[in-house]
């Protein structure tokens, strides 16, 4: 099962673009990249998912290079509403219940 | 309605007592999950309920009983707790189980506390 890592924590300010990495160095072929944002007091919630090259909704895109060893959630001009735990999952495409969780990069945003 | 409802929010309990935990999604959703979090910690699976058949049970302890008497609930019954039991209990559904690109909607979770 793949391992992720990512930073503990971050700071930035309003309106600036925030780049979080997660590094998953022995991804599986049939794994997919998760990201969940987690406010306190709250279950997670889903922020965007993708399996290689760019995915973008209306939140957030995700960066995965060619090796997929790693990806990026870029959350593009953040706002003090931003400030959260950002959880990066791998997990195959066939078993949910595999999902492995990274363990959180608290993002502060300053205003 | 994108919504899984957790109650009780907040519950307190000694270790000899008996509670239930509750969980509600109207989404037509056939996998529902619970999850244990630690206070700055990712979330731990507990269980996985398919069909409203339990799947998956990551051996988590007999103290913790899960039961889903329809396909909208969700239970999770509670006795005799230690006080590591002490957590955010979180509630989860997905339209099915083994499809990891799924999204999985969470509930907002009961605060447990066991004295």
């Amino acid at each position: 099962l793949a391992k992720t890592t990512q930073p503990i924590s971050m700071d930035s300010y309003e309106g600036q673009e925030v780049n979080i990495t997660c590094s998953h160095n022995n991804i599986a072929t049939n794994d997919y990249i998760t990201w969940y944002q987690q406010f306190p007091s709250q279950g997670p919630r889903f922020i965007i998912q993708g399996y290689k090259t760019k995915v973008t909704n209306e939140v957030a895109s995700l960066f995965i290079p060619a090796d997929r060893k790693s990806s990026t959630l870029s959350l593009p001009r953040v706002s003090l509403s931003d400030t959260a735990v950002y959880y990066c999952l791998v997990g195959p495409m066939d078993s949910n219940y595999q999902l492995i969780w990274g363990a959180g990069t608290k993002l502060i945003i300053k205003p | 309605d994108t919504e899984v409802t957790q109650t009780p929010k907040h519950l307190v309990m000694g270790m000899t007592n008996k509670k239930s935990l509750k969980c509600e999604q109207h989404m037509g959703h056939r996998a529902m999950y619970w999850y244990k979090q630690k206070a700055k910690k990712p979330p731990e699976l507990m269980f996985v309920y398919s069909y409203e058949k339990l799947s998956i049970n990551e051996s988590v302890p007999s103290r913790f009983s899960p039961e889903c008497p329809n396909s909208s609930l969700l239970n999770l019954h509670l006795h005799a707790l230690q006080p590591e039991d002490s957590a955010l209990y979180l509630c989860a559904s997905s339209q099915q189980r083994f499809t990891a690109n799924e999204k999985l909607f969470f509930g907002s979770g009961t605060q447990l506390s066991v004295l």
